[in-house]
């Protein structure tokens, strides 16, 4: 079956750059979206078609997407980045979330 | 602005159905798709389906045969009920909007979740 992988987890330095990968066979045949989830909290739409930030969101959040793999950047990582964050996508209609990553500010 | 609430039932039998509804504020549930995503303890977010106020819906390969999603434009809510649930079934409910069938704006509003557990 279609699959999303991420790395269970990331750590990161306040101040520096985290990178979370996201990678599925059909990624590439259609939009991918990003959601932050705080401890706690409902999932927030960080990004949608693969690189556009929703209103409010900071800019310090970016998205890309090359072939089947999906990134989501968090520049300048800030002590409330701290959360879980799912990769999404869609296999024809069927929506499907990754296996979510734990990103920790040392 | 959107605003959304599920409510129904903390506790259901096994082999019984789980019923849900998502009050939705804010926007007529007439535009835009909804959808439902669950979250198991601890675990990873899982899409259940999402539908249309006019009907159309589409659903998880794997918990079709067990969910039904519906729509009461009247009262701008719309409901969740999955069939024969076992412990699997344990998890907290979301209820989210999905602007559109294509998903390119993702799920854009969800609710606070509900959590649901199932045991005798």
């Amino acid at each position: 079956s279609y699959e999303l992988t991420q790395p269970p987890s990331v750590s990161v330095s306040p101040g520096q750059t985290a990178s979370i990968t996201c990678s599925g066979d059909k990624l590439g045949d259609k939009y991918a979206c990003w959601y932050q989830q705080r401890p706690g909290q409902s999932p927030v739409l960080v990004i949608y078609q693969d690189s556009k930030r929703p209103s409010g969101i900071p800019e310090r959040f970016s998205g890309s997407k090359s072939g089947n793999t999906a990134t989501l950047t968090i520049s300048g990582t800030q002590a409330m980045d701290e959360a879980d964050y799912y990769c999404q996508g869609w296999d024809t209609s069927t929506g499907l979330f990754g296996t979510g990553t734990k990103v920790t500010v040392l | 602005q959107v605003q959304l609430q599920e409510s129904g039932p903390g506790l259901v039998k096994p082999s019984e159905t789980l019923s849900l509804t998502c009050t939705v504020s804010g926007v007529s549930i007439n535009t835009y798709y909804w959808s439902w995503i669950r979250q198991p303890a601890g675990k990873g977010l899982e899409w259940i389906g999402h539908m249309y106020s006019s009907g159309s819906t589409y659903y998880n390969p794997s918990l079709k045969s067990r969910v039904t999603m519906s729509a009461d434009t009247s009262k701008n809510h719309f409901s969740l009920k999955l069939s024969s649930v076992t412990a699997a079934d344990t998890a907290v409910y979301y209820c989210a909007r999905l602007p559109n069938t294509s998903g390119s704006y993702g799920f854009d509003n969800w609710g606070q979740g509900t959590l649901v557990t199932v045991s005798s």
